[in-house]
């Protein structure tokens, strides 16, 4: 059972567009949400973070929106550049748990020159 | 930049040997973590640790063995490797702070059992 899901496998934009990313949770005491990014034969790299009293938070070209009602967040890159192109992880998990990450599947990013 | 590494990044290896996957980060951090990936699917926490001779499992269940006799050092054994451990194993590690924080990642162990 994912609780941290990520419907689309793969993603396709053109350098200088948006790229969004979503990220669906189903449960509801996470309470800290992160995205990593992952280039191939590499370990993942944090990108941002986000806590559940927020819902945005901007680090340069990267924005990651939360909507608890929804359970949902996404990430936001722009614009997008070709050495973007990775696997986008979502990840989430709460204080006063064991403080492990939950990971969703990933999705691939392409950003076409 | 993160202070972690794993050895070996790549091993193939012949069904019965035993492996050890090393991890060492130099922060400092009292949590390390080992998870699994298999292309295209999410990563798995195997084991886990808070701090010196403490060792859990993860979600996932794993027939992999942990120790955590030092701060800096993780490392993952396999007694006798299947093909069906084939996968990449990633260690990571991230402060005891009290409250969640990003982990850091190694670059990974790609492990092929024949």
């Amino acid at each position: 059972d994912q609780q941290v899901k990520q419907n689309s496998p793969s993603l396709s934009v053109q350098e200088g567009r948006i790229s969004i990313l979503n990220c669906d949770y189903t449960n509801s005491m996470f309470d800290y949400f992160l995205w990593y990014k992952k280039y191939p034969a590499e370990g993942p790299t944090f990108l941002i973070s986000i806590s559940s009293i927020k819902d945005k938070n901007e680090d340069g070209r990267f924005t990651v929106f939360l909507n608890k009602s929804a359970k949902h967040l996404s990430l936001h890159i722009v614009p997008s550049q070709p050495g973007d192109s990775a696997v986008y992880f979502c990840a989430a998990n709460f204080q006063g748990g064991s403080e492990k990450l939950v990971f969703g599947k990933g999705t691939k990013l392409t950003v076409n020159p | 930049e993160a202070d972690i590494y794993q050895t070996p990044r790549y091993l193939v290896i012949g069904t019965g040997k035993k492996i050890t996957l090393e991890c060492s980060q130099t922060m400092g951090h009292d949590k390390m973590y080992w998870y699994q990936q298999d292309p295209g699917m999410e990563l798995h926490l195997i084991h886990y640790s808070y701090g010196v001779n403490s060792t859990e499992k993860g979600d996932l269940s794993s027939e992999s063995t942990v120790s955590r006799i030092r701060t800096e050092h993780f490392p993952l054994t396999l007694e006798s490797a299947r093909p069906s451990h084939t996968s990449q194993y990633l260690c990571a590690s991230s402060e005891k702070t009290g409250i969640p924080s990003e982990a850091f990642f190694g670059q990974g162990t790609r492990l092929t059992v024949v």
